[in-house]
């Protein structure tokens, strides 16, 4: 495709209820990262999945947030039980092998209430 | 671990140059980036800078890098309405991994 690309824009969810967060990274990127990006806040950086390597997942919150990533393309983060405090822009980002430079996708604005 | 600090705001006057500021911890970055970020949309890769250069210049943007003190700056020239966004310093460790530590975030704002 001819950027990332992240679906929904937006979700409102109700506390306690689970949310799947999708990412169409760049065709032939092989790096793929999510962010959460909170009001005033820098971006956090939650997970990296990179080829077949086993994925690094040291900066996902808690045991709530998971991610995959299917046939080293799509990515789904899924937050379960979702907190009030997990309302934040979600942000992916894919790279190629020239490694320097990551593209963003728009992200995704979740509110829980 | 990594550390990237920025200030939180700027605000300059359309023609001025503006200039954000960024220091970093981690020694063995090897580059360091320039990130712009409009209301709404994603960052968008701005500059970026080798840790064996001590400047680069693309256009209206000059990144200065003094690898001693871990200062990283960005100078926009002749400041633009166009150019109010979130301005975000990053870094990349050396090593295969691509992880990238980003910081705070600098909100710049043109006063017309």
């Amino acid at each position: 495709g001819a950027g990332v690309s992240q679906s929904p824009s937006n979700k409102v969810t109700e506390k306690g209820k689970d949310v799947e967060l999708r990412c169409d990274p760049i065709s032939g990127h092989t790096a793929l990262y999510w962010y959460r990006q909170s009001l005033g806040q820098g971006l956090e950086f939650l997970i990296y999945f990179q080829g077949n390597s086993a994925p690094d997942k040291s900066g996902l919150p808690s045991d709530r947030f998971s991610a995959e990533r299917t046939g080293g393309s799509v990515s789904t983060l899924t937050i379960q039980r979702t907190q009030q405090e997990d309302s934040a822009v979600y942000l992916c980002a894919s790279s190629s092998e020239r490694r320097y430079e990551q593209y963003f996708g728009p992200g995704t604005r979740l509110t829980v209430t | 671990g990594e550390d990237v600090e920025q200030s939180l705001f700027l605000s300059v006057r359309e023609g001025d140059s503006s200039v954000i500021n960024c220091t970093y911890t981690d020694s063995s970055s090897t580059y360091l980036y320039w990130y712009k970020q409009e209301p709404g949309a994603g960052l968008q890769l701005l500059t970026y800078i080798f840790s064996n250069m001590d400047m680069k210049q693309d256009q209206r943007l000059t990144v200065l890098l003094n690898k001693k003190d871990k200062h990283l700056s960005l100078r926009i020239a002749d400041t633009q309405t166009g150019d109010s966004a979130i301005y975000f310093c990053a870094e990349r460790a050396s090593g295969g991994y691509q992880k990238v530590t980003f910081g705070t975030g600098t909100k710049l704002q043109v006063i017309p």
